[in-house]
């Protein structure tokens, strides 16, 4: 089945660096969804891209798509402890509605 | 902003008992799901549910799971005869398209003893 990787699995982050969180598959996605997990929570859809070499913005978190449509990309500047969570990107395969999450990038922040 | 709601927050079963977990999606949604996640390890895809029947599942969904919309509202999963590794905190999604961005409630912590 489809599968899709992420690195790194932990991410430790000084409060104000930047970070990159990235997602890679073998496969050519049809789109790739973002979601969020507060620690305690569930996971909230952040944004899906679907075009090649697509850039989405949400203030601090800058979302890419590969041009290739292989791999993706979440970068968060300026961390906050509010960014505090584990970041999954998940795939659905075209004419599905399953979606396949990666194995997430836990992000820890520290003031 | 409408939620999806499940209930209840957490539910402790002794092993081999059989469980209802019970979730309302978001009420114009079409397409209901149900993940699991076990402690520390990413999201896992159980089931898929459309006009009142099951549009897809996973391996780990075999004959010991059920799901049902008994009523307009509620989207049950029952898990017969639980076991060790079935504590897992399950969530319920539902989206209103699909393809579309699916929106997850809070879980159900499930505890096997």
């Amino acid at each position: 089945g489809q599968q899709v990787m992420q690195i790194p699995q932990y991410q430790h982050v000084q409060e104000g660096e930047d970070f990159t969180t990235y997602c890679n598959s073998s496969t050519t996605l049809s789109n790739i969804q973002w979601y969020k997990q507060r620690p305690g929570g569930h996971p909230v859809f952040l944004i899906q891209l679907v075009k090649s070499g697509e850039v989405k913005k949400q203030k601090r978190l800058t979302f890419q798509f590969g041009e290739a449509k292989k791999n993706s990309s979440l970068h968060i500047t300026a961390t906050q402890t509010t960014d505090v969570g584990t970041y999954f990107c998940a795939v659905i395969k075209a004419a599905g509605n399953k979606l396949t999450f990666g194995g997430g990038t836990r992000v820890l922040v520290k003031p | 902003e409408p939620e999806v709601t499940q209930t209840p927050s957490h539910q402790v079963t002794q092993m081999g008992q059989e469980v209802i977990l019970r979730c309302v999606p978001i009420s114009n949604h079409l397409y209901f799901y149900w993940y699991r996640q076990i402690l520390g390890q990413k999201v896992e895809f159980l089931v898929s549910f459309y006009n009142n029947e099951i549009s897809e599942k996973s391996e780990i969904f075999d004959d010991q799971f059920s799901v049902e919309r008994p009523d307009g509202s509620n989207f049950t999963l029952k898990i017969r005869s639980t076991k060790l590794e079935d504590s897992a905190m399950y969530f319920c999604a539902s989206s209103e398209i699909q393809g579309q961005p699916q929106h997850f409630g809070d879980g159900t912590r499930l505890s096997i003893l």
